[in-house]
């Protein structure tokens, strides 16, 4: 089955520094990379996705890049504001018609000093 | 629209002890997934259903059941609780073929004692 690494495990950055988290995917196959935010005693909300057939998606100050020949993809956030303080998780699947189980990476905690 | 909903919020049992987790969505979709999150461990899939009537196992399904006789509701059973149960429970949800999105539940803490 598929086997998502993410990395670091946490981020410390100061507001206004760019905070980037990377995760590895095993199955060659897996097409939809979502990309999830968690806030302290929250429950998950989807933030951004990008399909294998897109290199690099962007919305406002995040972004998704994706590299399929290395098998990684990666979040970038931008000016970072303390309300980014959470953990974030990405996660990898194959996705063929209405087939969805994404496997998620162990989440990363993003902190963001004022 | 209220989402998907979770109950209870906290739970604390005692070791062998039996209980069930309720989840309902008012979405109308028709994939729901249970998932248990542990520290520094991400979200694993325990039991997941495409539609009513069908269910499937996850990645750790043991020591759990679930029903599917409604879209609208997934139950997650717990019958003999032991304390590796000790866990936050999301129940999740999405639409059939429009997006794979999945929405969240609010949770449910549990502790086995």
């Amino acid at each position: 089955g598929e086997n998502v690494e993410q990395h670091p495990s946490t981020l410390s950055v100061q507001e206004g520094d760019s905070a980037v988290i990377k995760c590895t995917y095993s199955d060659s196959a897996s097409n939809y990379f979502p990309w999830y935010k968690q806030e302290l005693g929250k429950r998950p909300q989807l933030i951004i996705d990008i399909r294998s057939n897109v290199g690099e998606k962007k919305d406002q100050r995040i972004a998704v890049t994706l590299n399929k020949t290395a098998k990684h993809f990666s979040l970038h956030i931008t000016e970072t504001q303390p309300e980014d303080s959470a953990v974030y998780f990405c996660a990898a699947s194959i996705s063929s018609g209405g087939s969805y189980i994404p496997t998620f990476g162990r989440g990363t905690s993003l902190i963001v000093h004022p | 629209n209220a989402g998907v909903t979770q109950t209870p919020k906290f739970r604390i049992l005692k070791i062998g002890q039996s209980m069930t987790l309720q989840c309902t969505q008012d979405m109308n979709h028709n994939y729901m997934y249970w998932y248990r999150q542990d520290p520094g461990m991400g979200l694993k899939l325990i039991y997941y259903s495409v539609g009513a009537g069908i269910t499937d196992k996850g990645e750790v399904p043991n020591g759990y059941n679930v029903s599917r006789s409604t879209t609208e509701d997934f139950p997650l059973r717990l019958e003999l609780a032991a304390p590796s149960q000790t866990s936050v429970y999301f129940c999740a949800s999405r639409p059939a073929f429009s997006s794979y999105e999945q929405y969240f539940g609010p949770g449910t803490r549990l502790t086995v004692t």
